[in-house]
């Protein structure tokens, strides 16, 4: 069955830090699409990044890029310098070749301190 | 280019009641999904419609039902609202083009409180 696992609820970062943000995938499908989503308190879902199971290389956006380990089904997002206003839940998201919807993770809840 | 945009922001009904949901997609997007996000449950897929016809579907109740219009605004509609309902409910629209490289982008939701 397909399946996203965000292992971290919570996390808490000094600013200016980097953060990794954990996310492992199972599918049997050759093609997918995993994607992350920052969700701040006013609920919006906004995307962030996107990498396909075929792409070569990690995707990078900005300060966001995800680490993609195909053999180990992970797909980390990683954060450079940390902002306060990074403050949010973060999900990840996958999308498979054979259907329209996404499966997101329970996500995790990060918190950056001044 | 305006984003996803969702009506009304926030919404109090009592069990029993009916409600309807309005999503009006970016410009030039064909593909709205429909999304209920609760604390337990997380987030959960209601159903998608491209072109006017549903072409997937969550595991709901039939009490949950939607559609789309030819200019693909979408509608969803929770007849015999119960407690269970509360919950944010996500629109999000994309170009449908491919399946897997698609990214949707949402609108900030509906608050629906259940009473």
């Amino acid at each position: 069955a397909q399946k996203i696992t965000q292992t971290q609820p919570g996390m808490f970062v000094q600013e200016k830090e980097a953060v990794t943000l954990d996310c492992t995938y199972d599918t049997s499908d050759p093609s997918y699409g995993l994607f992350w989503y920052k969700q701040p308190s006013s609920g919006e879902m906004i995307f962030l990044i996107y990498q396909g199971s075929y792409d070569q290389q990690n995707a990078t956006e900005g300060r966001y890029s995800l680490n993609f380990q195909k053999a180990r089904k992970s797909a980390n997002l990683v954060i450079s310098a940390s902002q306060l206003g990074d403050s949010a839940m973060y999900f990840c998201a996958m999308t498979l070749n054979r259907d329209d919807k996404i499966i997101f993770g329970k996500g995790t809840r990060l918190h950056i301190l001044p | 280019k305006a984003g996803v945009t969702q009506t009304p922001r926030y919404l109090i009904k009592t069990r029993g009641q009916q409600v309807t949901l309005s999503c009006s997609p970016i410009s030039g997007h064909r593909s709205v999904s429909w999304y209920q996000q609760t604390p337990g449950q997380g987030l959960q897929f209601l159903f998608e419609y491209f072109s006017e016809t549903q072409r997937n579907k969550g595991n709901f109740p039939g009490r949950f039902s939607g559609r789309q219009f030819s200019n693909s605004r979408s509608e969803m509609n929770v007849s015999t609202l119960e407690l269970g309902d509360s919950a944010l409910y996500l629109c999000a629209s994309s170009l449908a083009h491919s399946r897997v490289q698609e990214t949707q982008y949402f609108g900030p939701g509906t608050r629906l409180l259940v009473l």
